[in-house]
């Protein structure tokens, strides 16, 4: 069954940009993930769907500074312009057609 | 405007049942794969049950024989009966749409205590 391993926590300045990461167990390595975000208090909201190739779909009224990519087993969510209303925790999930959906265990962004 | 709205959360003690209700609007739900997912306090996301297009359901296994997934197309509604609840089925209940999650509901709170 796959794994999506990602880190607790990361941070970065108003303005700038942070790279998440998402790495799926070596078996899975080619797997599509989906990336969401949770504002604090609020239900999740899907981001966007991303390929083992970097290519990604967004989902309607996502901003531009969302962008996804992915080198081997890692997906990777890029923000830039970071703003206040990122701060966030965001989840990486996959589908397998044993496990069914898995999520990872989600990161929490702070934007200083 | 796809819409998903949750409801039916409560106060339930440890054994007994409940019923959520998520109804949707803007598409329809037994062309699409129709998820729940919850959310323990202060943990993450956990898939609990999803429902294919062709009926065919499946469940977490730790909801397994409790949890009973369903639809009701004529009223573009998804349903989970939860039955011999646990403390540690304390969450909030959110239905999902899709594959890839692309539209959640706001949630719906049970709390499992005597």
């Amino acid at each position: 069954q796959p794994v999506l391993t990602q880190s607790s926590s990361a941070s970065a300045s108003l303005g700038s940009s942070v790279k998440l990461t998402c790495t799926l167990s070596s078996d899975h390595s080619t797997y599509i993930i989906a990336w969401h975000q949770q504002q604090p208090g609020k239900a999740p909201r899907y981001l966007m769907k991303l390929e083992g190739s970097g290519s990604y779909n967004k989902g309607s009224g996502v901003p531009d500074r969302f962008s996804g990519s992915s080198s081997g087993a890692d997906r990777y969510l890029t923000i830039s312009n970071l703003q206040f209303e990122d701060e966030a925790d965001y989840y990486c999930e996959t589908w397998d057609s044993s496990t069914r959906w898995v999520f990872g265990g989600g990161t929490k962004l702070t934007v200083l | 405007e796809v819409q998903l709205v949750e409801s039916g959360g409560t106060l339930v003690q440890p054994g007994g049942s409940l019923r959520l209700s998520c109804a949707a609007s803007g598409f329809t739900v037994s062309s699409n794969y129709m998820s729940w997912v919850r959310q323990a306090p202060g943990k993450g996301l956990e898939w609990v049950s999803v429902i294919y297009s062709d009926g065919s359901t499946y469940y977490a296994d730790s909801v397994k024989g409790r949890f009973t997934i369903s639809r009701d197309n004529s009223k573009n509604t998804l349903y989970l009966q939860m039955n011999t609840l646990r403390a540690e089925d304390t969450a909030v209940y959110y239905c999902a749409r899709d594959r890839y999650y692309d539209y959640w509901g706001q949630g719906t709170l049970v709390t499992v205590s005597s």
